[in-house]
């Protein structure tokens, strides 16, 4: 029973380009969190998304993140024009169908980018 | 200031000492919980406890949560150098903020545990 995963694990982009981090919940669970983490401090929350919806999205940059979770295959974190700012660790967890803070999330092994 | 705020902030302690780390919080909470990560991986989910609960065992683990107070604390027990890692507490903010989903961290408490 495979947990969260999560691609690629480490991430290089030049300022100026996009990156796509993927995240592959728990089976069975259909409901999907990012956060972000910067070095020496806790996660922030950015999005949270059900199959095709997003349910929760105060936490995400307006400008250049998107995030979505289509039908089939896994959801994506889009960054574009990536700055160095940007740089930190992004993870991503799962939950039940039941979902929502209430029950238990799952994280991933998360995704380092550096922007150079 | 943000919601769960750990304390303290780094905490270092032999083999076989007991670990004692604090989280207070801001708002009313339906739960929460508490994660450990080591150094450059993921989250690992330790126990959750929810607002009606006082106390709750897993192991050596074992966690408090007074809502009077708006504090939990966890508690490792015999602790061993592979206890070494950073904690965090996590809640998830009841109210009309929050849409159910979003688990607010405070900035965890970094234990060294030295065999």
């Amino acid at each position: 029973n495979a947990g969260v995963m999560q691609n690629p694990r480490h991430l290089v982009r030049r300022r100026g380009q996009e990156a796509r981090l993927r995240c592959s919940p728990m089976k069975g669970h259909s409901h999907v969190y990012w956060y972000r983490q910067l070095p020496e401090e806790g996660l922030k929350f950015m999005v949270y998304l059900q199959k095709e919806n997003i349910i929760d999205e105060s936490g995400m940059p307006k400008e250049r993140f998107s995030a979505e979770f289509p039908k089939e295959g896994p959801s994506i974190l889009r960054i574009q024009q990536v700055v160095r700012g940007d740089s930190a660790a992004y993870f991503c967890a799962s939950s039940p169908p039941s979902g929502g803070a209430h029950e238990t999330q799952y994280f991933g092994p998360g995704t380092r980018l550096l922007v150079l | 200031s943000q919601q769960g705020e750990e304390d303290p902030q780094a905490l270092s302690i032999q083999e076989g000492e007991n670990a004692t780390m604090n989280c207070s919080y801001k708002t009313s909470i339906n739960n929460l919980q508490w994660y450990r990560q080591n150094s450059g991986r993921g989250l690992v989910h330790l126990i959750l406890i929810r607002s009606n609960e006082r106390e709750k065992h897993s192991g050596r683990l074992r966690v408090t949560l007074d809502t009077s107070k708006k504090s939990s604390s966890l508690l490792i027990t015999a602790s061993r150098a592979a206890d070494t890692a950073s904690y965090f507490c996590a809640t998830d903010a009841e109210g009309i903020y929050n849409q159910g989903g979003k688990l607010i961290f405070g900035q965890g408490t970094e234990l060294s545990v030295k065999p």
